[in-house]
């Protein structure tokens, strides 16, 4: 069954300042997790993804940590600006080598910026 | 960039009438994905298809519902009789590499919006 799930429905952040999206999951045979950003009335979007044996990948603002011992993932976002309020997932993928890997998403928290 | 299209962007329809959702995936990719999202709900899985024939589908992806790709662009998803409970956001998706590739992606479509009357 499905086991991603996020801590807080909504996050208000003041413009500027780091953002930390957070996520739990249950499922330790996940290969890979993503968070994706979806803005109103558009598709999911790729931010950033870890595989399950590395703790940490950064990108441009955004870094995503993994702690496997307590089964949490979280997204950080640098210097938050307005552009980045959207609803964001956390997902993940079990890869399978006989079929094509589908995303499980959870919940979504809904970031806001405050100006 | 390359991106996933999808039309229309809004359907509306009375229920128990058949609907076909279009997209066009990423020229190059090989897998291909349909995605609900129910309003103010996660994104929920539907079905995948590779080498023109169904991957993994959900339990929501029941008899009602096909998908086709009648030609070397397109991917569509229909549902055959509509019910109230399938108007949702549908997005399609698609990626390139392999299952065992690290890095790749699962890349989505704007969405097309299906209400049912």
């Amino acid at each position: 069954g499905e086991s991603v799930g996020l801590h807080l429905p909504t996050l208000s952040v003041q413009e500027g300042d780091n953002s930390i999206i957070n996520c739990a999951y249950s499922n330790s045979a996940s290969d890979y997790f993503i968070w994706y950003k979806q803005e109103s009335g558009k598709g999911p979007q790729f931010i950033i993804d870890i595989r399950s044996n590395m703790d940490k990948r950064q990108g441009q603002r955004v870094t995503v940590l993994l702690n496997k011992t307590v089964k949490h993932l979280s997204l950080q976002i640098a210097a938050t600006q307005p552009g980045d309020s959207a609803v964001y997932f956390c997902a993940e993928i079990r890869l399978r080598y006989s079929s094509a890997s589908k995303i499980i998403f959870g919940s979504g928290t809904r970031l806001s910026i405050r100006p | 960039e390359p991106e996933v299209t999808q039309t229309p962007s809004h359907q509306v329809t009375q229920m128990g009438q058949e609907v076909i959702l279009r997209c066009v995936p990423i020229s190059n990719h090989l897998y291909f994905y349909w995605y609900r999202q129910i309003l103010g709900q996660k994104v929920e899985f539907l079905v995948s298809f590779y080498n023109n024939e169904i991957s993994e589908k959900s339990e929501i992806f029941d008899d009602q519902f096909s998908v086709e790709r009648p030609d070397g662009s397109n991917f569509t998803l229909k549902i055959r009789s509509t019910k109230l409970e399938d108007s949702a956001m549908y997005f399609c998706a698609s990626r390139g590499a392999s299952p065992g590739l690290a890095g790749d992606t699962q890349y989505f479509g704007p969405g097309t919006r299906l209400t049912v009357l």
